[in-house]
């Protein structure tokens, strides 16, 4: 079946500008994840949802970020007014709510704010 | 709050011989699960192994196993007869009961021929 999508792959912004990162999990999971990955580094914890529960959003790292997922399914990260630490790949994930299920990844948004 | 630590930036390792990546993490929480992934320089992040917090036994995935030792709250993964191919980035993760998964800093590791 299909994997996670998430578009656009790629992503150039003009410094200050918003953006909205979309994030399509797979039929089925219930568990959506956001993470940040600066070239070289690990992976950044921004955000979880994770059924009707309240999302975990301990990981966004300003309130310049938020995210929300609709039905239960499509996720969209927005970012304003951005900024040039903002650039680094956006990898969206999605699982199964069983503790074993592990992450399926997307291929990710390389943002680049100039 | 949990803590995944790894603390080799960069491995070598020479091919056809075993190397251990080490994981060490923390957590109060007396279930939880570990996950190993591989993202080679294409970007993808592939699903290696996973071993749960009650799991008597070591868990073992082809070329992969994890040594897990639980007092020391570390699980190790041990790729066994490295091929080229395993030259990537390798991250440890935890989950804590069913919540968000969280991951360490990675190991780059080098497969000579």
């Amino acid at each position: 079946g299909a994997g996670v999508s998430q578009s656009p792959s790629n992503k150039v912004t003009e410094k200050g500008k918003d953006v909205e990162l979309r994030c399509d999990p797979i039929s089925g999971h219930t568990a959506l994840y956001w993470y940040r990955q600066s070239l070289g580094q690990g992976l950044e914890f921004l955000i979880y949802f994770q059924g009707n529960s309240a999302p975990d959003k301990s990981g966004l790292p300003s309130d310049r970020f938020s995210a929300e997922r609709t039905g239960g399914s499509v996720s969209t990260l927005t970012i304003q007014r951005t900024q040039q630490e903002d650039s680094a790949v956006y990898l969206c994930a999605s699982s199964l709510r069983t503790e074993n299920s592990p992450l399926h990844f997307g291929n990710g948004t390389r943002l680049t704010v100039t | 709050a949990q803590k995944i630590t790894q603390t080799q930036p960069g491995m070598f390792v020479q091919e056809k011989e075993a190397v251990t990546l080490d994981c060490t993490y923390d957590t109060s929480d007396p279930s939880y699960g570990l996950f190993w992934y591989k993202q080679p320089s294409s970007g993808e992040m592939i699903f290696l192994i996973y071993q749960g917090s009650y799991d008597q036994q070591n868990a073992t995935e082809g070329r992969y196993s994890l040594n897990f030792q639980k007092a020391r709250k570390s699980a190790n993964l041990v790729i066994s007869a490295s091929q080229l191919g395993d030259s990537a980035m390798y991250f440890c993760a935890m989950r804590e009961g069913t919540g968000d998964m969280r991951f360490g800093a990675g190991t780059r590791l080098t497969v000579k021929p």
